[in-house]
């Protein structure tokens, strides 16, 4: 699998857009872009994903680079909820993810 | 519609003993996932299992430590012979299939071994 490689921390303001980078440059094709998040000591929630366009759901954007070597998740509107660790992983149509560090991202107020 | 269930929330063993855990994964999911994360580092893989199948164990300490998926009820992590450097926090996931699904997790069991 390609790895990722994400910033070890970022602060945001409250109400203000997060954007979070992840760099991927050695991925493949058929592989997917997953972003997931843990807060505190709760289990990894799943946030989005995408294979080459971008992507949006209730929680978050998911911006993908035409060439696919990086992407960046959007949080609109960040709440001091949304303080977690975020985690980008790139993975193939199988079975296990590969989870590196992640980004600690931090919500002031 | 229920979650993925990991019971218990906090086990505490004594070196030597055994621990198991317990995953029930979401209503409709066939696939099960483990994943153990030390404090302060990211979570590894482990296993992965379909119902009474082992698909791939390739994260697996090759001693003391097992999976089962049984035809009916939960998955069972068991961890035989604890040592202290098995304490960590295990989760489970679970997905309806392969080809992509989402793998949703459970809230974990946070092992310590005294």
């Amino acid at each position: 699998d390609a790895k990722t490689t994400q910033p070890t921390s970022m602060d945001c303001a409250e109400g203000r857009a997060a954007n979070l980078p992840c760099n991927h440059s050695t991925i493949s094709g058929n592989e997917y872009v997953y972003w997931y998040r843990q807060i505190h000591s709760q289990g990894p929630q799943y946030i989005i994903h995408g294979l080459k366009n971008n992507e949006t759901n209730e929680m978050a954007s998911l911006i993908i680079t035409e060439d696919r070597k990086s992407s960046t998740l959007i949080l609109p509107h960040a709440t001091l909820r949304d303080t977690a660790v975020y985690y980008c992983i790139v993975r193939l149509n199988n079975n296990d993810m590969r989870f590196g560090a992640g980004t600690r991202l931090t919500v002031k107020p | 519609n229920a979650g993925v269930m990991q019971n218990p929330r906090h086990l505490v063993r004594r070196r030597g003993q055994e621990a198991r855990l317990r995953c029930s994964p979401m209503k409709g999911h066939s696939h099960v996932y483990w994943y153990r994360q030390l404090p302060e580092e990211g979570l590894k893989f482990m296993v992965y299992l379909q119902k009474e199948n082992i698909i791939d164990e390739s994260g697996m300490p090759k001693e003391r430590f097992s999976a089962e998926f049984p035809k009916e009820g939960p998955s069972i992590l068991r961890i035989q012979q604890v040592v202290r450097g098995d304490s960590a926090a295990y989760f489970c996931a679970s997905s309806p299939g392969t080809g992509g699904n989402i793998q949703y997790f459970g809230a974990g069991t946070r092992l310590s071994v005294l």
